[in-house]
């Protein structure tokens, strides 16, 4: 099994479409959790941590449930720019003090 | 004003030559990172350091040196490289030692190195 999961799509929404993405982390010990957003052929970048209680940023909505070891992030209201490639990223609590990537969701927004 | 700098952007060679790529971050960060993203789009960690210190070395073939001579900067020397090697090199900073980091890493632009 992977460390981190992700289904890598593609998702093709329209713009203004509300879009979901979901990811499962294998080591129950994972302390803290983000998303992190790479352009084509560019660097990755934070997009947003993940709280137990769930946290909102502008269009963007990320939820942790640790016993599951599921996290997902929202997108609504979808624009053309948000089209990109959203990587799941997890500090797992391996005395490392590394962050493990998943492999990244793509998502194309249409107009 | 670039936070966080790799040279070069682009690198073509051919297998069995040695090369290296150089980073440097202007943060004031004390750790930074190597990162290896292959053609499957896995970012996989290579490499860390803190304030010149390793402090993590994954399982990286022994022809990959990582060298920090000041907690600004992390250069990664290749020996003999490999059709294998060719990938996207990302180096990165992150504010803080262990076990107190800040959330983010920084990322640099990477450096796209072919093999030939």
């Amino acid at each position: 099994r992977k460390e981190v999961e992700q289904d890598p799509g593609p998702f093709n929404v329209p713009e203004g479409a509300t879009v979901a993405f979901n990811c499962t982390y294998s080591n129950s010990a994972s302390q803290s959790f983000f998303w992190y957003r790479q352009d084509c052929r560019k660097e990755p970048k934070l997009l947003m941590s993940v709280y137990s209680s769930g946290n909102e940023d502008g269009r963007f909505t990320a939820q942790l449930n640790r016993a599951s070891q599921y996290i997902s992030l929202l997108i609504r209201d979808s624009k053309l720019s948000d089209s990109a490639t959203y990587l799941c990223v997890v500090n797992m609590d391996t005395g490392r003090r590394a962050l493990t990537f998943g492999s990244g969701t793509r998502l194309q927004v249409q107009p | 004003d670039t936070a966080v700098s790799q040279t070069p952007k682009y690198l073509v060679t051919q297998m069995g030559n040695d090369k290296s790529i150089k980073c440097e971050q202007n943060l004031g960060h004390d750790t930074m990172y190597w990162y290896k993203q292959d053609s499957k789009k896995f970012l996989k960690i290579m490499f860390s350091y803190n304030n010149k210190e390793l402090i993590i070395n994954e399982t990286v073939p022994n022809r990959f040196s990582p060298k920090s001579p000041d907690k600004a900067h992390l250069n990664l020397h290749i020996n003999s490289l490999e059709l294998g090697d060719s990938a996207v090199y990302f180096c990165a900073s992150r504010q803080g030692q262990p076990p107190y980091y800040t959330d983010t890493q920084y990322f640099g632009p990477g450096t796209r190195l072919t093999v030939l």
